[in-house]
């Protein structure tokens, strides 16, 4: 079946050192990539997408590439604040008769360190 | 907007009890899912609905139940709660447009603990 593997956390980092959270794929066809964060306390929200190969999903100075090659959709920053601080999650959903659904990885836990 | 609205946000069950976790949303989404959070697992899916009247099993159904007779409204059941049911439970909606493009909407999520 579909699967989605994240780098091990929980990553800690000083503000402004720059950011990458390693997200692997496994699923057959052309699925579209997510990363959701979640801030303490709250449900998920979505951060980022991109739907097809060599996309690039931006937002909130996060950027993350479709990488169909590598099956990879790694997230980056080049300098993180405080205010960064939550969970983050990488997530494909596909077609068809799995509209609606999402296969999620484990998390990763991000703290920012002032 | 409200958007996905879950209610109660904790919620603390004997073991054998059962209670209904209520999820509405006001974004007039034809799909809606269930997922379970737990620790160093990310979010699995539990049941999931395409439309009004239409439900299915996710990755993890078992000891729960689900219907959709309303676009508005999913509840999930909890028919005799167990342990291993302890978790923060999450209600989704999303939008599908063409073939690809979709995102998820999330509620704030249920905290569950069964002793």
């Amino acid at each position: 079946g579909d699967s989605v593997t994240q780098m091990e956390g929980p990553v800690t980092l000083s503000e402004e050192a720059c950011l990458t959270i390693n997200c692997t794929y496994t699923a057959t066809g052309y699925p579209s990539l997510f990363w959701y964060v979640q801030y303490p306390g709250e449900g998920l929200q979505l951060l980022l997408k991109a739907t097809k190969a060599d996309d690039k999903g931006s937002n909130k100075g996060f950027e993350a590439t479709y990488r169909k090659e590598t099956t990879s959709f790694h997230l980056e920053k080049g300098s993180v604040q405080v205010s960064d601080s939550a969970v983050y999650f990488c997530a494909l959903s596909k077609g068809g008769t799995s509209y609606g659904k999402l296969t999620f990885g484990q998390g990763t836990i991000l703290t920012v360190h002032p | 907007n409200a958007g996905v609205t879950q209610t109660p946000k904790f919620q603390v069950l004997k073991t054998g009890q059962s209670m209904t976790l209520q999820c509405a949303q006001d974004m007039n989404h034809e799909y809606m899912s269930w997922y379970r959070q737990d620790p160093g697992m990310g979010l699995r899916l539990i049941h999931y609905s395409v439309g009004a009247g239409i439900t299915d099993q996710g990755e993890v159904p078992n000891g729960y139940n689900v219907s959709r007779s309303t676009t508005e409204d999913f509840p999930l059941r909890l028919l005799s709660a167990a342990p291993s049911q302890t978790s923060v439970y999450f209600c989704a909606s999303s939008y599908v447009f063409g073939r690809t493009n979709t995102e998820a909407f999330f509620g704030q999520g249920t905290r569950l603990t069964v002793v």
